[in-house]
């Protein structure tokens, strides 16, 4: 069974970091990118950042750029996103979700399958 | 960075047949296509079609997706109670490298 458990959330001050993980099973992980997105609580779903398979591309969104950063161990099956200088505006319930796609930027039959269950990440005094 | 647009909102009646729309432009859902996924209160998102428009394994074939030029479309035939959901499409920008998202549907099944 495919399987995605995302760690490392919880309450940071603003200006704080911190690191998520993304545990993988069930599936060949070095053949396939990777994806955060996240959602704000009532809001919709907001593309974060994408990493290949090889780790080799990555992207990200303009809100995030410079100041969150995506990786993977390979080695691990594991997939983090490093968040440095936090604002109110971060806070979310993050998902990593796999792509059926080994290229950050999809193929004609990508689509982010499966999704992990989320990790909540607030930002506050 | 702005994504396609969807309608806020949709009702339909119990086994009516709803349609939902996800509209962009060239350089995204023109010619890259676009996902579909719904999502239940609470939970995660769960991908209901893939770009090219094909249904991954255990997707009922109640739900289809097309496209026609700028714009994609979900149809879900037969609806149930539990279609009432949020449904989200998403899709690659080349121009702009990035992914988007729209900005998703309400259902709601009468």
């Amino acid at each position: 069974e495919v399987q995605l458990v995302e760690s490392g959330g919880g309450l940071v001050q603003p200006g704080g970091s911190l690191r998520l993980s993304c545990a993988a099973s069930g599936f060949t992980f070095t053949s396939y990118a990777m994806t955060w997105v996240r959602q704000a609580p009532g809001k919709g779903l907001v593309w974060v950042s994408t990493i290949s398979s090889s780790g080799g591309s990555t992207y990200y969104a303009d809100s995030v750029k410079g100041r969150f950063t995506i990786s993977r161990d390979n080695s691990k099956n594991t997939l983090y996103l490093q968040m440095n200088s936090l604002g109110a505006e971060d806070t979310a319930v993050y998902y990593c979700a796999k792509d059926n796609s080994p290229y950050g930027s999809g193929s004609d039959d990508s689509g982010f399958d499966p999704w992990g269950q989320g990790t909540l990440v607030t930002v506050s005094s | 960075q702005a994504g396609p647009t969807q309608p806020p909102s949709v009702s339909k009646g119990l086994r009516q047949t709803a349609t939902l729309t996800c509209t962009g432009n060239s350089n995204n859902v023109g010619n890259q296509g676009a996902a579909w996924l719904q999502q239940h209160q609470g939970h995660p998102p769960k991908l209901l079609s893939y770009r090219n428009n094909n249904r991954p394994s255990g997707i009922s074939e109640r739900f289809s997706a097309s496209r026609s030029g700028n714009t994609a479309s979900l149809t879900i035939t037969g609806l149930q109670p539990e279609d009432e959901a949020d449904y989200y499409c998403s899709t690659w920008d080349s121009r702009l490298s990035v992914w988007v998202f729209g900005g998703g549907t309400k259902l709601t099944v009468l």
